[in-house]
């Protein structure tokens, strides 16, 4: 059964700072894995999704890698702004085709001005 | 950009009633799905839905939970007789034009806003 963690589980960090959110998966036979982020009160917005195959993606001032050997993702963020506080989720696909994802425990951001 | 829209965004419900939840897919998607955030949990899969079908359920998803997609656009979840434990915000996604399962581009989720189900 595919274990998703997330660490750290809160971070803080003053604005224009480049940060690393950790994501870590038990099950390495992955499909895709997906970072969203969450906003309160609102659904999931995908960010960037890393097929099984690719190494990292990139959108903007966000990267993703991906390292299946070692069960690890990690996501970059360039020059953090205070619109990127939010919850960031990984999520890691193992089926294929049906996209039963299993989800991290988050990391909630908090950049300060 | 197309969104997935699901309605209500919050319902209070009394123990043991009957509710339904309702989502509309991005049009051209094939497959749709429903997950539940219990406040402070993770986010969690219940149920996948393809060509008028489950494919796929979770442990969470039994008796008490159907699907449907009774119009061609709407997709909904009912849960028969609601229990204090199926309080959370029920999120649907959908996903895939259908060209194939290596299509990167197929496999992208797009979540609705949520709605957030209270049981009293």
């Amino acid at each position: 059964k595919q274990e998703v963690t997330q660490i750290p589980a809160a971070l803080s960090v003053p604005e224009g700072e480049n940060l690393v959110l950790n994501c870590s998966f038990t099950d390495s036979a992955i499909y895709n894995l997906q970072w969203f982020r969450q906003d309160p009160g609102k659904g999931l917005t995908s960010l960037l999704l890393i097929q099984s195959s690719q190494r990292e993606q990139t959108s903007g001032r966000l990267n993703a890698s991906l390292d299946k050997s070692s069960g690890r993702s990690t996501l970059y963020i360039a020059a953090s702004q205070p619109g990127d506080s939010a919850t960031y989720l990984c999520a890691a696909e193992n089926s294929g085709g049906y996209q039963k994802v299993t989800f991290g425990t988050g990391t909630k951001l908090q950049v300060i001005p | 950009e197309p969104e997935v829209t699901q309605t209500p965004s919050h319902q209070v419900t009394q123990m043991g009633q009957e509710v339904i939840l309702r989502c509309v897919p991005i049009s051209n998607h094939l497959y749709f799905y429903w997950y539940r955030q219990i406040l402070g949990q993770k986010v969690e899969f219940l149920v996948s839905f393809y060509n008028n079908e489950i494919s796929e359920k979770s442990e969470i998803f039994d008796d008490q939970f159907s699907v449907e997609r009774p119009d061609g656009s709407n997709f909904t979840l009912k849960i028969r007789s609601t229990k204090l434990e199926d309080s959370a915000m029920y999120f649907c996604a959908s996903s895939g034009p259908g060209s194939g399962l290596f299509d990167a581009g197929a496999n992208v989720l797009t979540f609705g806003a949520g709605s957030r189900l209270t049981v009293l």
